[in-house]
């Protein structure tokens, strides 16, 4: 079946450590992003990538980095710089490249829910 | 600021009545439209698209008011199973993200 993956589903972190989510899509998908959702909240973009090796920070960027060195695979690293990292977080993808281009909707994982005691 | 505003609800309706509810953005230039559907601790899942005619999808309805800047979802004879927060995303400069109206359908 094809679809989008995350790992872990439950993710518990000690304050100041770093810790890296998964996220793996075998839809031969050129795009792909990640999100944050805080309770109450609408998801807000962090970082996306149209093609291999290319990224873009999105509206909350601080914090966090990301790599794309394969198409499938698109890993977050919430960083101790991240003030606030307890969240939901969650992976998407999207046939279209571009955050911009033309609105092709995303399919999104089920999701990471860190929290950093 | 490109804004997307939903009422957040929560919408408590009995089953098998008629819901609606809007969803207004801000940037007129925006060019294409989703619902999608969110259950509680879980992934948005895309409930349907919304074109400039309006679409229909079973008991679901999507409507767009270019003029007015908002986009309609009216679900008719409600199930317990509609219930969710539904998410409103409007394709302007990159995808914008409603904060969802929440639904309960009641027995």
């Amino acid at each position: 079946d094809g679809g989008i993956t995350q790992s872990p589903k439950y993710l518990f972190r000690k304050e100041g450590q770093n810790v890296t989510l998964s996220c793996e899509q075998n839809l031969n998908h050129d795009a792909m992003y990640w999100y944050r959702q805080d309770p109450g909240q609408g998801l807000r973009l962090i970082y996306y990538s149209q093609i291999v090796n290319d990224f873009q920070k999105g509206d909350i960027a601080e914090g966090y980095s990301v790599s794309r060195e394969k198409k499938e695979s698109f890993p977050l690293t919430v960083t101790s710089a991240q003030k606030n990292p307890t969240a939901f977080y969650l992976c998407a993808s999207s046939t279209r490249t571009g955050v911009s281009a033309g609105g092709s909707e995303q399919f999104f994982g089920p999701g990471t829910r860190l929290t950093v005691l | 600021r490109k804004e997307v505003e939903q009422d957040p609800g929560p919408f408590n309706v009995p089953e098998g009545a008629t819901v609606a509810f809007n969803c207004t953005y801000s940037n007129s230039a925006s060019q294409s439209f989703f619902w999608y559907r969110q259950d509680c601790r879980k992934e948005p899942k895309l409930l349907m698209s919304v074109y400039s005619s309006g679409n229909e999808d079973g008991r679901f309805t999507a409507q767009l008011n270019r003029a007015s800047q908002y986009i309609s979802l009216l679900i008719r004879d409600s199930k317990l199973s509609d219930s969710a927060t539904y998410l409103c995303v409007v394709n302007g400069d990159g995808l914008t993200f409603g904060k969802g109206t929440h639904l309960i359908i009641q027995p």
